[in-house]
């Protein structure tokens, strides 16, 4: 299995800002997932993007996927303190997770 | 409220204690995981079950023995741990396993903390 690279590890933004985290992998995809955590609680899924698909938007959550450089990234828009958690993407049958982008919005 | 049930969410056992973990989902799926986070660690994938048959042990320490007696129900049996085995052991499951496996579904975690 693969496993998703996020970056950068630590983000730390004001409210209202954008936020934007990069994740790379390294061979071919059927899709590409990507997972939020509040600290210390179970993961919860946030969007899933197909390898044909090149956008996806969901809410305030924009998530871009280009195979040939395998990569993708996970814009939130206008972000809150509520949105202060850990960002992970994953890829592959069985899931496998990087160590994720600890995003920090400061009110 | 995910529909991923883990028991207990805290756990504190000496290495020579034998506990285990226990996970229910609620949803009908039929692949199911155990996954252990550790501090500045990625997630570590250890065991997948799907229909009930392991497909997938990430060369676990034997100290750690699953056991899957139907599609609904998941267990970590633990005993003769070590202090570095304390972590937060997540289970998941999705509605199949495969090419397209979707969506996860995670429970809360467990908290252990081995003395």
């Amino acid at each position: 299995s693969q496993q998703g690279e996020e970056d950068p590890q630590a983000l730390s933004i004001q409210e209202g800002e954008n936020a934007t985290m990069n994740c790379s992998y390294k061979t071919s995809i059927n899709n590409l997932q990507w997972y939020r955590q509040n600290s210390g609680r179970g993961l919860v899924h946030l969007i899933l993007i197909r390898s044909n698909e090149r956008e996806k938007h969901s809410g305030r959550l924009r998530v871009t996927l280009d195979t040939s450089k395998k990569s993708s990234s996970l814009l939130i828009t206008a972000s809150r303190a509520a949105d202060t958690a850990s960002y992970f993407c994953a890829t592959d049958t069985p899931l496998v997770f990087g160590k994720g982008t600890r995003l920090s919005v400061i009110a | 409220e995910t529909g991923v049930t883990q028991t207990p969410r805290h756990l504190v056992m000496g290495m020579t204690n034998k506990k285990s973990l226990k996970c229910e989902q609620h949803l009908g799926h039929n692949a199911m995981y155990w996954y252990k986070q550790s501090a500045k660690k990625p997630l570590e994938l250890m065991f997948v079950y799907n229909f009930k048959e392991q497909t997938e042990n990430n060369s676990v320490p034997s100290r750690f023995s699953p056991e899957c007696p139907n599609s609904s129900h998941l267990f970590l049996h633990l005993h003769t741990l070590q202090p570095e085995d304390s972590a937060l052991y997540l289970c998941a499951s999705s509605q199949r396993l495969g090419a397209n496996t979707g969506e996860l579904f995670f429970g809360e975690g467990s908290r252990l903390t081995v003395l």
